[in-house]
């Protein structure tokens, strides 16, 4: 596609349910990342994909973040047991190769009630 | 971990003025972004610029890595260029962006 695109824009889910977050990377990037944004701060790192595999996860908070990139292209952010803590707006990037130019989705905004 | 300071945190400008805002990093790094987040929440990009300097039409960028720093140069100010404009910095340990606290700007009318 023409950009990096996600899904859903807006996400409400009861605590202690399960979500999935949907990133669509710009086509033919390599590498892709997952932030989080919370209110009045900068984006945050979670996780780092080169090609299918995580190259670098220490951003992940706890066990109860996971993502996945299974042939190298979609990628989805799941949590298990959502906290209130965790609303934010979730972020995806994309670029050509790592250190190359990033380019960020529009954001999937995840609010726990 | 690499550390990134912008300044000033938050600026408000009359429409028509210029204004320098500044990235400092604690770090050698082997990427340099900025961009700006509009009200809508997202990230644009303005510059790719790890050294040397740039112009987009009424912006401008220089970073000078030898001393870890970067400046963004609005001219001519409009309010549509009010938002919140980030830099980024992907140091040589990882292939993460690390985001400073952001400039907010509020241009008025």
């Amino acid at each position: 596609g023409a950009g990096v695109s996600q899904t859903p824009s807006n996400k409400v889910t009861e605590k202690g349910k399960y979500v999935e977050l949907r990133c669509d990377p710009i086509s033919g990037h390599t590498a892709l990342y997952w932030y989080r944004q919370s209110l009045g701060q900068g984006p945050e790192f979670l996780i780092y994909f080169q090609g299918t595999g995580a190259a670098d996860d220490s951003g992940l908070p706890n066990d109860r973040f996971f993502a996945v990139r299974p042939e190298g292209s979609v990628s989805t952010l799941k949590i298990q047991r959502t906290e209130r803590g965790d609303s934010a707006v979730y972020l995806c990037a994309s670029s050509l190769t790592p250190t190359t130019e990033a380019f960020f989705g529009q954001g999937t905004r995840l609010t726990v009630v | 971990g690499i550390q990134v300071e912008q300044s000033p945190p938050d600026l408000i400008l009359q429409e028509g003025a210029n204004s320098t805002l500044r990235c400092n990093f604690s770090d050698s790094v082997n990427n340099l972004q900025w961009f700006h987040q509009n009200p809508w929440g997202q990230l644009i990009n303005l510059f790719y610029i790890p050294s040397g300097t740039k112009q987009n039409g009424r912006l401008s960028a220089t970073t000078v890595a030898t001393e870890r720093y970067s400046l963004l140069y609005i001219s001519s100010s409009q309010t549509t260029d009010s938002g919140v404009y980030f830099c980024a910095v992907e140091d040589n340990a990882g292939n993460m962006l690390t985001f400073g606290g952001g400039t907010r700007l509020m241009v008025k009318p």
